[in-house]
C-alpha cells in the first residue's frame, strides 16, 4: 500500500524568504507520480507541481520547485520568495502508475498536510 | 470557463436522512472522484469513476453511494448509515488515459454538518 508522510504540521516563514515543505513516500511501484496541492482557507485544492518517478530533472513551476530524491523516497516542495498569499495548507500526494493495472486507476493518496504561515 | 461545480456549498443533515451532494464538470474529463476531508487532515477517497455507468469503492465507501449516469455528473449520496458525516467533501476530475502527469482538478467543496 502507498503511504505519504508530511512530518511538519506547521511551518513559518518570513515574507520574501524561501521555505521547504517535507514529503516522504512509500511505495513498491516502480512508476508513480508525485503532486503538490495548495489549499487556502476557502477550501479549494489548487494544483502546484508534478514530478514523475522517471523524470531525471527536478520539476519547477515559477516559484515552486520540487527537490526529488528517489533513493530517499522524498519529494520536498521548495517555495522561493514567499508571499503573504502563500499562507495555506499544502498537501503532497502520490498516484500509482495508471499502466500498472488493477482497479485503482488514477487514485491519489494524500499526506496529512502542512500549514504554512508567511509573516510580513 | 471550464471547471467543476459543487453544490450546495453548505449542507445540513438531520438524523436518519439521506442527502445528495452535486458535482458537475464541463472539462470533458472521463474520471471523477469524491474525497472526504476532516479538520486538519488529508483527503480520503470515497468513490471514483473512470467512465459512465461504472464506479469503484475507495478507502472509505461505507455509508456512501454514487451514480455516474452522465459523463458530466457524479453525485454523492451520504446515507443514514454514515454515522459521522460531518466533514468537507471535495469532488475532482481528471483526463483519463496514460498521461500520468495529468493532475486531478477539484471543485470548491461542500461542507456537511449534522443538525
Amino acid at each position: 500500500a502507498q503511504k505519504i508522510t508530511q512530518t511538519q504540521p506547521g511551518m513559518f516563514v518570513q515574507e520574501k524568504e524561501a521555505v521547504t515543505l517535507d514529503c516522504t513516500y512509500d511505495t513498491s511501484d516502480q512508476s508513480y507520480g508525485l503532486f503538490w496541492y495548495k489549499q487556502p482557507s476557502s477550501g479549494e485544492m489548487i494544483f502546484l507541481i508534478y514530478q514523475g518517478s522517471y523524470d531525471e530533472q527536478n520539476a519547477t513551476e515559477g516559484r515552486y520547485s520540487l527537490n526529488f530524491q528517489k533513493a530517499r523516497k522524498s519529494a520536498n516542495l521548495v517555495i522561493s520568495a514567499s508571499q503573504l498569499g502563500d499562507s495555506a495548507m499544502y498537501f503532497c500526494a502520490m498516484r500509482e502508475d495508471p499502466n500498472a493495472g488493477g482497479t485503482s486507476y488514477g487514485k491519489l493518496t494524500f499526506g496529512q498536510g502542512t500549514i504554512l504561515t508567511v509573516h510580513p | 470557463d471550464g471547471g467543476i461545480t459543487q453544490s450546495p456549498k453548505y449542507l445540513f443533515r438531520k438524523e436518519g436522512q439521506n442527502v445528495t451532494l452535486s458535482c458537475e464538470q464541463n472539462l470533458n474529463h472521463d474520471a471523477m472522484y469524491w474525497y472526504r476531508q476532516d479538520p486538519g487532515q488529508g483527503l480520503r477517497l470515497i468513490y471514483y469513476s473512470q467512465i459512465v455507468n461504472d464506479f469503484q469503492k475507495g478507502d472509505i465507501a461505507e455509508g456512501y453511494s454514487v451514480s455516474r449516469e452522465k459523463k458530466e455528473s457524479f453525485p454523492l449520496t451520504v446515507t443514514s448509515a454514515q454515522k459521522n458525516p460531518t466533514a468537507f467533501y471535495l469532488c475532482a476530475s481528471r483526463v483519463a488515459g496514460t498521461d500520468s502527469n495529468q493532475p486531478q482538478h477539484f471543485g470548491d467543496g461542500t461542507r456537511l454538518s449534522i443538525l
